[in-house]
């Protein structure tokens, strides 16, 4: 499975935008980016994901590099409920599962 | 929707025992999987379903069966429960292909004395 390199923790300051990084250099044509973010004492939730174009929801924007080998999650305003753990996963075809990593610990300052 | 379901909320198990972690979902989506996530540790798969009545081993899958008789449930029995089984157990479900979400029940936490 494909591996992808996350910082172990981060910290922003409430309503201001975070920019979490992720690399992934062996990725290959076929697979997913998935992002997760795990509250405390909470399953993983949903975040995003892509394959090639950037992508935008209600929750955050993923920016994908040209070359796929990094990605990047933004949230445009970080409130005190973005603290968590967000993990960088990519999903292959064929694969059925995602391989979770470290993940990079959020702290968001009031 | 009630989405993913798991039970036990929280379980103590004594060493040699058996049980088993029981997970529904009423989204009817194909696939399944178990992950144990240890103190401080991000999720590690244990096993996975693409369908009902087919299997496959995760990463971490000794010590533990799976079964998926129907789409809606996937249960994990523990087979004699060893204290490095002591964990948080997430079962998530998943519609389709690899280009959908994963949603992930609450979690059962199991502590084995």
């Amino acid at each position: 499975d494909a591996k992808t390199t996350q910082p172990n923790s981060m910290e922003s300051n409430e309503e201001e935008p975070v920019h979490l990084p992720c690399n992934h250099s062996t990725i290959s044509g076929t697979d997913y980016i998935h992002w997760y973010r795990q509250l405390p004492s909470q399953g993983p939730e949903y975040v995003i994901h892509g394959l090639t174009s950037n992508v935008n929801n209600r929750m955050a924007s993923l920016a994908i590099a040209e070359d796929r080998k990094s990605s990047t999650l933004i949230l445009h305003r970080a409130t005190l409920r973005d603290a968590a753990v967000y993990y960088c996963i990519l999903f292959s075809q064929g694969a059925q599962k995602l391989v979770f990593g470290q993940g990079t610990r959020l702290t968001i300052n009031p | 929707n009630a989405g993913v379901t798991q039970t036990p909320k929280f379980q103590v198990l004594k060493t040699g025992q058996s049980m088993t972690l029981q997970c529904a979902q009423d989204m009817n989506h194909e696939y399944m999987s178990w992950y144990r996530q240890d103190p401080g540790m991000g999720l590690r798969l244990i096993h996975y379903s693409v369908g009902a009545g087919i299997t496959d081993q995760g990463e971490v899958p000794n010590g533990y069966n799976v079964s998926r008789s129907t789409t809606e449930d996937f249960p994990l029995r523990l087979l004699s429960a060893a204290p490095s089984q002591t964990s948080v157990y997430f079962c998530a479900s998943q519609r389709g292909s690899v280009s959908n979400e994963q949603f992930f029940g609450p979690g059962t936490r199991l502590t084995v004395l």
